[in-house]
């Protein structure tokens, strides 16, 4: 286990849903992570907090929403969704905050979506 | 833009072989970083090395660097079925404090 959990591991959606994925880190990090994996290709970055709040947002569809009520927790609130979302998310968290180098990430397991 | 690129995408070996996957990146980094993934799972991290670091020891794994040709390699010795899994390099980006730049990962199958 790494410590990064997320909830639920696998979600099927209709296109006019609307469901929120949850994160929870259990190691004191600064920094949480949205990440999407698609089949063969790398990692996207979605959002980035940093102590709460958002730094990076990497020109995401506004149909994906963050939330990051405190260090701990993450959610990606998803409505609208496109057959093409189906990937799996991946929450990741790291001790930095401002430090100006990135560190070692911990991930979660994901949450498999997939948008019919 | 894509930073970081394995070789080989996927790479096939016999139990106790060793493994060496590689990285290419096209920007001066800070870090590159190495991780597995496990088929569907989340990446575990395996190893930092710095830009002033040129090898790094871990258990079955060693990490090269070489700045001076923007490459990483990563050896896996005597390796194991459970080392099957995809690896990933990834850097920092010259633009981002928290922005990593993966690649699109190393396939590795142990054959037992």
């Amino acid at each position: 286990e790494t410590g990064v959990t997320q909830t639920p591991r696998h979600l099927v959606m209709g296109m006019t849903n609307k469901k929120s994925l949850k994160c929870e880190q259990h190691l004191g990090h600064n920094a949480m992570y949205w990440y999407k994996q698609s089949a063969k290709k790398p990692l996207e970055l979605m959002f980035v907090y940093s102590l709460e709040e958002r730094v990076e947002n990497n020109s995401v569809p506004s149909r994906f929403s963050p939330e990051c009520p405190n260090s701990s927790h993450l959610f990606l609130h998803l409505h609208t969704l496109q057959p093409e979302d189906s990937a799996l998310y991946l929450c990741a968290s790291s001790l930095q905050a401002f430090s100006g180098v990135p560190d070692e990430q911990f991930f979660g397991p994901g949450t498999r979506l997939t948008v019919l | 833009s894509q930073q970081g690129e394995e070789d080989p995408q996927a790479l096939s070996i016999q139990e106790g072989e060793n493994a060496t996957m590689n990285c290419s990146y096209k920007t001066s980094i800070n870090n590159l970083q190495w991780y597995r993934q496990n088929s569907g799972r989340g990446l575990v991290h395996l190893i930092l090395i710095r830009s002033n670091e040129r090898e790094k020891h871990s258990g079955r794994l060693r990490v090269t660097l070489d700045t001076s040709k923007k490459s990483s390699s990563l050896l896996i010795t005597a390796s194991r079925a459970a080392d099957t899994a995809s690896y990933f390099c990834a850097t920092d980006a010259r633009d981002s404090n928290y922005q990593l730049i993966w690649g699109a990962g190393t396939k590795l199958i142990i054959k037992p």
